[in-house]
């Protein structure tokens, strides 16, 4: 089992640039979460996808974030255009069920100057 | 408020015992959980309870849930400096169909030899 697989690991970019960030969740599992992690606000919950159909977007701060899921062993992350306030550590998770524990990637340090 | 409550540091030598405590708000949570964060990684799951047990003892780490104050605690016997860590509390609530955890602040946890 390689685990929920993330990619870029880091990603630095200028203010205005469009980022995309990559999720691999463990085969078999069906739901599917984006979390953000910074100093000042801990972890938060960007959406989750439950069954590839996204459940829960309230975390989405606003609408230069967007998810997709078009399979079940794929999601991205887009945020455009890019700020500096962005930046932060997202974390891509997912679980077997609704359940079960969360397994996470080791997350995209994201940098946006 | 936040719903899930943690204490942000704890030192500790070498050897001795680490308790590390946690307070969650939701009386109707499930499931409650402890994951564990070495820099530059993600979350890793160290165990988790269901809300109506007492206590998960798990070779070195002891879960204790207190249901009617609604406290969480993690005892890590024998710390060693690799159990330096941020380690994270959170609770599982059923929310129309779905279990989406809400995590903590972390606890950083700092083992001197």
């Amino acid at each position: 089992d390689a685990g929920v697989i993330q990619s870029p690991r880091h990603e630095v970019t200028e203010m205005g640039q469009e980022v995309t960030l990559r999720c691999k969740p463990i085969s078999g599992h069906n739901s599917l979460f984006w979390y953000r992690q910074t100093m000042m606000r801990g972890l938060e919950l960007l959406i989750y996808f439950n069954n590839n159909v996204p459940i829960d977007d309230s975390g989405m701060p606003e609408d230069r974030f967007s998810a997709k899921m078009p399979n079940a062993s794929f999601s991205t992350l887009k945020i455009q255009p890019s700020e500096p306030r962005d930046s932060a550590v997202y974390f891509c998770a997912s679980s077997r069920d609704r359940d079960s524990p969360l397994h996470f990637g080791n997350g995209t340090r994201l940098t946006v100057t | 408020g936040e719903d899930v409550e943690q204490s942000l540091f704890l030192s500790v030598r070498e050897g001795d015992s680490s308790v590390i405590n946690c307070t969650y708000t939701d009386s109707s949570s499930t499931y409650l959980y402890w994951y564990k964060q070495e820099p530059g990684a993600g979350l890793q799951l160290l165990t988790y309870i269901f809300s109506n047990m007492d206590m998960k003892q798990d070779q070195r780490l002891t879960v204790l849930l207190n249901k009617k104050d609604k406290h969480l605690s993690l005892r890590i016997a024998d710390t060693q400096t690799g159990d330096s860590a941020i380690y994270f509390c959170a609770e599982s609530i059923g929310s129309g169909g779905s279990y989406i955890p809400t995590f903590g602040r972390g606890t950083s946890l700092i083992v001197h030899p």
